[in-house]
């Protein structure tokens, strides 16, 4: 079975604070994605990586980055978080197919 | 500009009756299409897919039809059982969105109560 975990479940920060969200897959996949779920707006991309060390900006990319070293770990990084970053995050990776596997989600909550 | 829509956020269905569960794309280059399930506290799970060759795909009790010419798709869950009760998204791809991506655009999700 495909695993990806998420280094969190909840996570409670301040505004201003520089957060880390990682992601683990154990199944060798190249795609990598971070989406956001919010109540009536469902999940929207972040930014997605193809491969190690590639990124691509998804839909609402702005006030984040990401950051892919190994091929099995996708990190998100929220530079400053605000308030508006409240949200559950969602990690997902596959292999050569449009079929996603996700994390738990972790719930943050901004300050 | 959303492109992939589920117009209807609940949905409530009689245990053993169909679900019906709608989903319609503005984009014509979409060519493939997935329903995934979400319960509270987890990720979403991939539930079934089908492409744009087809027209219906079958699993157990979940069928996906495909009309190409509405832009719309459906999922039926016969018969509904309590543990059905999620909330469910319906995703769409095109293969011409290069970089090998497999990048997935998500409806906002029908949130399905299946009553005892």
């Amino acid at each position: 079975d495909v695993k990806v975990t998420q280094s969190s479940r909840y996570l409670v920060k301040r505004t201003g604070e520089k957060v880390f969200l990682e992601c683990v897959q154990d199944m060798d996949h190249e795609n990598m994605f971070w989406y956001r779920q919010d109540p009536g707006l469902g999940l929207r991309l972040i930014y997605f990586s193809y491969d190690v060390k590639m990124k691509e900006k998804g839909d609402i990319p702005e006030g984040y980055s990401v950051s892919r070293e190994k091929k099995e770990r996708f990190s998100l990084i929220l530079e400053s978080a605000s308030t508006n970053q409240t949200s559950m995050y969602l990690c997902a990776s596959s292999f050569r197919s449009y079929e996603q596997y996700f994390g738990p989600g972790t719930r943050l909550t901004v300050t | 500009d959303q492109q992939v829509k589920q117009n209807s956020p609940s949905l409530s269905v009689q245990e053993g009756r169909i679900s019906i569960l709608n989903c319609d794309y503005t984009n014509s280059m979409f060519d493939y299409f997935l329903w995934y399930k979400k319960y509270p506290a987890e990720g979403p799970t991939f539930l079934i897919s089908i492409s744009s060759i087809k027209d219906k795909n079958e699993d157990g009790r979940f069928t996906v039809f495909l009309n190409k010419s509405a832009k719309h798709l459906s999922l039926h869950i016969v018969p509904s059982q309590p543990g059905d009760s999620a909330v469910y998204f319906c995703a769409a791809s095109s293969s011409y969105s290069g970089a090998g991506s497999y990048q997935l655009t998500f409806g906002k999700g029908t949130k399905l109560s299946v009553i005892p």
